[in-house]
């Protein structure tokens, strides 16, 4: 079971916007900046947003990230078809002194 | 453009040691937190540990006992033991460099390497 936790699906059409939620507690999340990444079957993660809301070079404006409290999001406006991909959140634990990942969320582009 | 690639082998017998390589291209080893990630088959990311260029470490206490890790600064290369091995060490195995000094964002990712504990 996953420290920090995420929906196992989402779905939407291309055009829409989702949101990725990931809820963690005051020792992650409440504490520290979290990160998001994307995942195709069989490659690596790609590192999509850091300190809650920066993307790095590179990442469409479509993918977003924010945080308020416990909790983070991870929204994608004018969802593509190449958006269909597994979503995993990630930060600092300080009980753990290390970094913690959500579940993954499968999200699938209908 | 910083290129990571892990080596090792694909196949290890239970209760040896798995060993892993990660290999520093275009970019030097010496700054940066170095962090080894692994990934089950169908399940999500795990965070295993991670070396400091200063050659301090980290681990992650569910595995603290089992691993170590190191850096050799003039290969560029940092490195992964994980010992007792058991069929749950079977995963996908990760290099990934930290982009912003707290080892906590993963920005450069090798493309990883399947390891397979079985007899």
């Amino acid at each position: 079971q996953s420290v920090l936790t995420q929906p196992p699906s989402a779905s939407g059409t291309p055009g829409q916007r989702v949101t990725i939620s990931c809820s963690g507690s005051s020792s992650n999340i409440g504490r520290n900046t979290v990160s998001w990444y994307q995942q195709y079957p069989g490659t690596a993660p790609k590192f999509l947003i850091y300190n809650n809301d920066q993307r790095p070079s590179g990442v469409p404006d479509r993918f977003s990230g924010s945080k308020s409290g416990t909790s983070a999001s991870l929204a994608i406006s004018g969802l593509q078809s190449e958006d269909d991909a597994d979503y995993y959140c990630a930060a600092w634990d300080d009980s753990l002194t290390g970094p913690v990942f959500g579940g993954g969320t499968k999200l699938t582009v209908l | 453009q910083v290129r990571l690639q892990e080596s090792g082998p694909g196949l290890v017998k239970p209760s040896e040691t798995l060993s892993l390589t990660c290999t520093v291209s275009g970019g030097s080893i010496s700054t940066f937190y170095w962090s080894w990630i692994r990934q089950p088959p169908g399940k999500g990311l795990e965070w295993i540990g991670y070396v400091y260029y200063t050659g301090s470490t980290k681990y992650n206490p569910s595995l603290k006992s089992r691993v170590t890790m190191s850096l050799e600064t003039s290969k560029n290369e940092f490195s992964l033991d994980v010992t007792s091995v058991t069929a749950a060490d079977t995963a996908v195995y990760y290099c990934a460099r930290d982009c912003c000094g707290g080892a906590d964002a993963f920005d450069i990712w090798g493309q990883g390497t399947m390891v397979t504990v079985s007899s």
